[in-house]
């Protein structure tokens, strides 16, 4: 069973370029969720795909945006990048929670700078 | 909304010492509850989870932790210190019906000295 992948693993880009992050889901888990986790602090949820929409947004502003395709990878998009945009983005994949819980698979996150 | 405390962001324990790593939560329903380890340049990795069921948690590693209603708290504990567990620790939490959206702490890192 392939475990949750990530790509790239380090990335630098400048500020107010684009960017994308890529992410396999585990084998089975149609639901992925980003999150962003800036140096010494805890991740921070962005958004959450289920069956190719939306399912879900933390406070982040629009420039943020994902996809999910039909094999359930996803990506995340940030436009207009920022400094503090600077972070380590995990995904994680799981099955859908019905409104309980189904444990998240977290990769091993792709590291942003941007300079 | 719901949230997690971590108190003490730097804990220091020698090995084989009790680990204690804090964690307080604020929700106005039951709430589901974790922790995370996340180890230098990796992702995060589930330790243990409460889903309402028993109170005291037991997951990987050795590690537990305890549900307390009434202190509001889910601290995570190891009777014993290895020099493996260092790293970073996580409280996280969910609330029932809410979604899969997990919130976590600002983390607290673990040092384990000779």
């Amino acid at each position: 069973e392939t475990g949750v992948t990530q790509s790239p693993t380090h990335l630098i880009k400048t500020r107010g370029q684009q960017v994308t992050l890529r992410c396999s889901s585990q084998s089975g888990h149609n639901t992925v969720s980003w999150y962003q986790q800036a140096l010494g602090q805890g991740p921070q949820f962005i958004f959450q795909y289920y069956r190719e929409e939306e399912n879900g947004r933390g406070n982040f502003p629009p420039r943020f945006s994902g996809l999910q395709f039909p094999n359930y990878s996803s990506e995340l998009n940030v436009n207009a990048l920022e400094l503090d945009d600077s972070a380590l983005y995990l995904c994680a994949s799981s099955l859908p929670s019905g409104g309980g819980y189904n444990e998240q698979f977290f990769g091993p996150g792709t590291r942003l700078t941007v300079l | 909304a719901q949230s997690v405390t971590q108190l003490g962001s730097h804990v220091s324990v020698s090995e084989g010492a009790l680990v204690l790593l804090r964690c307080n939560y604020s929700s106005s329903v039951p709430p589901y509850l974790f922790w995370y380890v996340q180890y230098p340049n990796q992702g995060l990795q589930l330790l243990l989870k409460y889903t309402s069921a028993a109170t005291l948690v037991k997951g990987i590693n050795g590690f537990e932790a305890e549900f307390k209603k009434s202190e509001t708290s889910f601290h995570l504990t190891k009777p014993s210190a290895h020099m493996s567990d260092a790293a970073e620790y996580f409280c996280a939490v969910i609330n029932t019906g809410g979604g899969n959206k997990l919130t976590f702490g600002t983390g607290t890192q673990l040092k384990v000295e000779l």
